[in-house]
């Protein structure tokens, strides 16, 4: 079946890069996304990458897909505080319909 | 941009109680509607696939019977935990599909999120 994992957990320092890892197990998906959620809310969608991408950059933000060892991590340059939350993976194998989502990493970062 | 919304965003009641949660795209059309259920530090999981006009598709594990959902509309999606009981208690999250037609013999579109309910049942 499909599984998507993340770490659980990681703590930087304000102005330093983020790095936010995932893994997926399904080799048709072709759609990788990042949410994140803040406390009480519902989930943002900060980027996605189709699966014949390698790498995505959107401002502070670069998505990189190794298809081949099903790896894709999401990079945050020059780390706020207000980029403290979850951040979930999710995987899908057409467009955007059902999502099979990590269990969300959390990113805490200090002043 | 696309909104949804969903209400209450907070609920407190009784045990056997009967709960309904609203979900609702302001500003599109939704044929497909997802109801998530998300447990403290867990992730979210899919509870059912609403379509309207047919009957919701449940993922296996949850009770039919028990987390009602009605899509009565192409706006409007409905989740009612019936004889709601403290293990029921969750933050519950919807989203709508909003399609922008197919492109390979795949649906393309855009997935929006609801900022969800926080269900307390005491």
């Amino acid at each position: 079946g499909e599984d998507v994992e993340q770490s659980l957990f990681l703590s930087v320092r304000e102005g330093d890069s983020s790095v936010i890892n995932c893994t997926y197990t399904d080799s048709s998906s072709t759609y990788l996304y990042w949410y994140k959620q803040e406390p009480g809310a519902g989930l943002q969608l900060l980027t996605y990458i189709f699966s014949n991408m390698d790498m995505k950059q959107d401002q502070r933000l670069t998505v990189l897909l190794n298809k081949k060892d099903k790896h894709l991590s999401l990079r945050i340059a020059d780390t706020q505080t207000g980029d403290s939350a979850i951040y979930f993976c999710a995987e899908s194998i057409e467009g955007y319909s059902t999502l099979t989502f990590g269990k969300g990493t959390m990113l805490l970062v200090s002043p | 941009g696309a909104v949804v919304s969903q209400h209450p965003s907070r609920v407190i009641c009784k045990s056997g109680t009967s709960v309904k949660i609203e979900c609702r795209s302001l500003d599109f059309q939704a044929t497909t509607m997802f109801w998530y259920r998300q447990f403290p530090k867990q992730s979210l999981m899919l509870m059912a696939t609403s379509n309207e006009g047919s009957k919701a598709t449940y993922e296996q594990g949850v009770e039919k019977d028990k987390f009602l959902i009605n899509h009565a509309s192409l706006t409007l999606s409905t989740l009612t935990v019936t004889s709601a009981h403290p293990e029921d208690s969750s933050f519950y999250i919807c989203s709508a599909f909003s399609s922008r037609g197919t492109s390979g013999g795949a649906r393309t579109g855009e997935l929006f999120f609801g900022e969800g309910s926080r269900l307390t049942v005491l």
